[in-house]
């Protein structure tokens, strides 16, 4: 069964604007990554976050984890255009990663 | 992208025929997986292996069978291809149970 889902599933932003997406989970965890996936491509690795860490930040990223409220979020700040892309939230549990459904994202230039 | 690639990258089968697809990497990781992404699904685990001739179903095993004969192939074998295993289909590699995956680039099956 699906362990993360991303709230908004879609959403569409300004050139330099932020991008804040959810992610909720059921089960406790071992750490929660983020994948970015471009059209037609593989899913590339953003950030992992471990269940005892509360925030990373990554360039232009940062990730939040609340394991009381079994959620996390990701926020990208002053977005461009080839941030375009849909974003995967993924938890590590039960010896498995699990994908949540995926929040697309356009950045209009 | 990281030293993994798919074979074939496209592929159009007909019902009842045997389908295998290779994943090859050559960053010596101990674990391999196979994923399949379809709309509204995101990517689903399918089987996965933690090393040579070490392998575990995953949540949508039923109708593959994976095979895993040396550390750099992975392959994965629908028997007798059906409709609903038409997808995408994506191999990953990590070098531990708990770290990142990287990706291939994703094989597009089609089962008419």
């Amino acid at each position: 069964s699906q362990q993360g889902e991303e709230d908004p599933q879609a959403l569409s932003i300004q050139e330099g604007e932020n991008a804040t997406m959810n992610c909720s989970y059921k089960t406790s965890i071992n750490n929660l990554q983020w994948y970015r996936q471009n059209s037609g491509r593989g899913l590339v690795h953003l950030i992992l976050i471990r269940s005892n860490e509360r925030e990373k930040h990554s360039g232009r990223l940062r990730v939040t984890l609340d394991t009381s409220k079994k959620s996390s979020s990701l926020l990208i700040t002053a977005s461009r255009a080839a941030d375009t892309a849909s974003y995967f939230c993924a938890t590590f549990g039960n010896n498995r990663l699990a994908f949540g459904k995926g929040n697309q994202v356009v950045v209009i230039p | 992208d990281a030293g993994i690639t798919q074979s074939p990258r496209h592929k159009v089968t007909e019902t009842g025929t045997p389908v295998t697809l290779r994943c090859h990497q050559t960053e010596n990781h101990r674990y391999m997986y196979w994923y399949r992404q379809d709309p509204g699904h995101g990517l689903r685990l399918i089987h996965y292996s933690y090393g040579v001739k070490d392998t575990d179903k995953g949540e949508v095993s039923d109708g593959y069978s994976v095979s895993r004969s040396k550390t750099e192939d992975f392959l994965l074998t629908l028997e007798s291809a059906t409709s609903s295993q038409t997808s995408v289909y994506f191999c990953a590699i990590a070098s531990g149970s708990t770290d990142t995956q990287y990706f291939g680039p994703g094989t597009r099956l089609t089962v008419l």
